[in-house]
């Protein structure tokens, strides 16, 4: 089925070590967004990537790097990882056109566990 | 002061129950608004859009008041199946949605 795939979907890190959080959208959209879910936070934005080849700091964005590699995928790197950073991260994608809104697509999320 | 706010709930209605939600938003620059809707331990799904003129979709409005600054979800006969997060969402920019915390919902039978 058409959509946004994460991977890993479960992820126990140590404090220090560093991972790579996997997205891919086979929609041919244009934005991709990672956002993190933590209880009573809501959905905070930590980087987005408006088209292929930019990318932009949302609300969130201290540890954290992100590369949009082609229109598809759209990467989030944590270099060292630290236990405020455990939460749910969740990738999204969107048609975004100048003058148009549009919802996103989520994908399913990733289970992040720094100890 | 929070860019989207809700009320967390939970509200606990019956079967067959009308239960409104209200969400307000502090940006009024804000271009579009839209309700998802998020499962435990899921991803939200959209699950309408919300126009200035209101809309509809089955047992579910939305409606938009923008000199108040708020938008609102109602749900009628509500099903067990509608037990979810509600979450008020709020473009704000190009492309760049803004997520209340939400408003729990418990359909009971």
């Amino acid at each position: 089925n058409a959509g946004v795939t994460q991977t890993p979907k479960f992820q126990v890190l140590k404090t220090g070590q560093s991972m790579t959080l996997q997205c891919a959208q086979d929609m041919n959209h244009n934005s991709m967004y990672w956002y993190r879910q933590d209880p009573g936070m809501g959905l905070r934005l930590i980087y987005y990537s408006a088209s292929e080849g930019t990318t932009d700091k949302g609300e969130v964005p201290n540890g954290y790097n992100v590369s949009r590699l082609n229109k598809r995928e759209f990467s989030l790197r944590l270099e060292s990882a630290a236990p405020s950073q455990t939460s749910v991260y969740f990738c999204a994608s969107s048609e975004a056109r100048i003058g148009r809104s549009y919802g996103y697509t989520f994908g399913s999320g990733t289970r992040l566990t720094v100890v | 002061r929070k860019e989207v706010e809700q009320d967390p709930g939970p509200f606990n209605v019956p079967e067959g129950a009308t239960v409104a939600f209200n969400c307000t938003y502090s940006n009024s620059a804000s271009q579009s608004f839209f309700w998802y809707r998020q499962d435990c331990r899921k991803e939200p799904k959209l699950l309408m859009s919300v126009y200035s003129s209101g809309n509809e979709d089955g047992r579910f409005t939305a409606q938009l008041n923008r000199a108040s600054q708020y938008i609102s979800l109602l749900i009628r006969d509500s099903k067990l199946s509608d037990s979810a997060t509600y979450l008020c969402v709020v473009n704000t920019g190009f492309q760049k949605l803004v997520f209340g915390t939400g408003t729990r919902l418990l359909v009971s039978p």
